[in-house]
């Protein structure tokens, strides 16, 4: 199975602040890599899909990028309802890992 | 619009079965494979299994295989995960999820189910 290792797995940051969470694949994994964002309560929803790619409605500060290995996510000018959890997730072969998650937190 | 929508919650003894459901709408139910994924009380996310609703072919993580079955019923649009001999490890919220492909993704996922085991 292809391991996928998120980092950090807390953070503490404030509205207005940019945050940087990464994401490494024990293998490589192109660019078969989504990310996902989670409240508490409810199901995952999918920000970026194929490593960059926004997905439909996802506002402009959410980016991502990587190819092989190593993955990041970046979200610019952090708002409120930006405080969530954090997933990456391999979709280059089954089963289909997640990382760890990251949980956002208002400092 | 898209719609994945589970049952509702349940609870089991431990050595019982579950089987959880979720009725998808909106788009072509036979054209997109389903996936199931549990989440733990405050723990990560788990991939279980893929379904193709286009005759019904399953694959399943290695570590539920023989205790994990997807099913599917195409005249409801619905497709079923059983988990059988529960053990209170097995407490989580269950998802299906619906995969877009090229390139593969799940873009939508239903609200999931609570199911949780204790004696």
């Amino acid at each position: 199975d292809i391991q996928m290792t998120q980092s950090p797995s807390s953070l503490s940051a404030s509205v207005g602040d940019r945050v940087t969470i990464t994401c490494r694949a024990s293998q490589r994994i192109d660019t078969y890599l989504s990310w996902y964002q989670q409240k508490p309560g409810k199901a995952p929803k999918l920000l970026i899909y194929a490593a960059s790619n926004l997905q439909t409605g996802v506002p402009s500060r959410f980016s991502a990028s990587g190819s092989g290995t190593d993955f990041t996510l970046t979200i610019s000018n952090l708002q409120p309802e930006d405080f969530a959890s954090y997933h990456c997730q391999q979709t280059y072969s089954t089963p289909w890992t997640f990382g760890q998650g990251t949980k956002v937190e208002i400092k | 619009q898209v719609q994945l929508v589970q049952s509702g919650a349940e609870v089991r003894k431990p050595g019982a079965s579950v089987k959880v459901s979720c009725k998808a709408s909106g788009y072509s139910f036979t054209s997109y494979y389903i996936h199931w994924v549990r989440q733990a009380p405050g723990q990560g996310l788990e991939w279980m299994g893929i379904i193709n609703p286009s005759g019904g072919s399953a694959s399943y993580a290695q570590r539920f295989q023989g205790r994990v079955t997807l099913t599917t019923d195409a005249s409801t649009s619905t497709v079923y995960m059983e988990l059988s001999s529960l053990r209170s490890e097995d407490t989580a919220v269950y998802y299906c999820a619906k995969e877009m492909i090229a390139p593969s993704h799940l873009d939508y996922w239903g609200q999931g189910t609570l199911v949780t085991v204790s004696s």
